[in-house]
């Protein structure tokens, strides 16, 4: 497996326009993730999906973000309108989640997202 | 609510020196712990983990072990390399009906002198 998959690897973007980084998760997955790491606040986590339902969005810091997963292998998470304090470097993961079983995410290699 | 606590970095190491990255956790129920590595432009990689108390995992040299009564998961290595420059983060995951977000601590860089 090629493993997670994320696009584009570096985006830079001026103030007020619309970003939207995707991912592809491991083929059989059922859990997505999206995490976002700066250097002040390390690694967060935004939002999960379980088979492709949004379970926690209670890291999305506000409505300006949105993540969507329209079917088990792909799922993009938007900016509208993006600000310079949206520059970090934002992963994707995925995970085979069963229940009451531990989990282990397999990271993307990342976005980095500059917003000038 | 969970939470993961690593000491503070950059910790700096000559070749062949011994290795603790402490890692302390709050957590509610009975979590998974983990070990994931990042280099340079690189996401994250599990270095190892352990899902009930007294489990070590291990890998690569490095070790580890589930620590419910100090509720601890300190990394060690007996011998760094070069090679082992990266940062290192301690994570926890609760057991629950399905899969769960990870809950990290803030890294700690480790950088390894030859």
């Amino acid at each position: 497996d090629a493993g997670v998959i994320q696009s584009p690897r570096h985006e830079v973007t001026e103030m007020g326009q619309e970003v939207t980084l995707r991912c592809k998760p491991i083929s059989g997955h059922n859990s997505l993730f999206w995490y976002r790491q700066t250097m002040m606040r390390g690694l967060e986590l935004l939002i999960y999906f379980n088979n492709n339902v949004p379970i926690d969005d209670s890291g999305m810091p506000e409505d300006r973000f949105s993540a969507k997963m329209p079917n088990a292998s792909f799922s993009t998470l938007k900016i509208q309108p993006s600000e310079p304090r949206d520059s970090a470097v934002y992963f994707c993961a995925s995970s085979l989640g069963v229940p009451g079983g531990s989990t282990e995410a397999f990271f993307g290699q990342g976005t980095r997202l500059t917003v000038v | 609510g969970n939470s993961v606590t690593q000491m503070e970095g950059p910790v700096t190491l000559s070749e062949e020196a011994f290795l603790t990255i402490n890692c302390t956790y709050t957590a509610t129920g009975y979590p998974s712990l983990f070990w994931y590595v990042q280099y340079p432009g690189e996401g994250l990689q599990l270095l190892l983990k352990a899902t009930k108390a007294d489990d070590k995992g291990s890998n690569k040299g490095f070790e580890a072990t589930y620590r419910k009564e100090t509720t601890s998961f300190h990394l060690e290595k007996g011998s760094v390399q070069v090679s082992d420059s990266a940062v290192y983060f301690c994570a926890l995951s609760d057991h629950g009906g399905g899969a769960d977000g990870l809950t990290f601590g803030k890294g700690t860089h480790l950088i390894i002198q030859p």
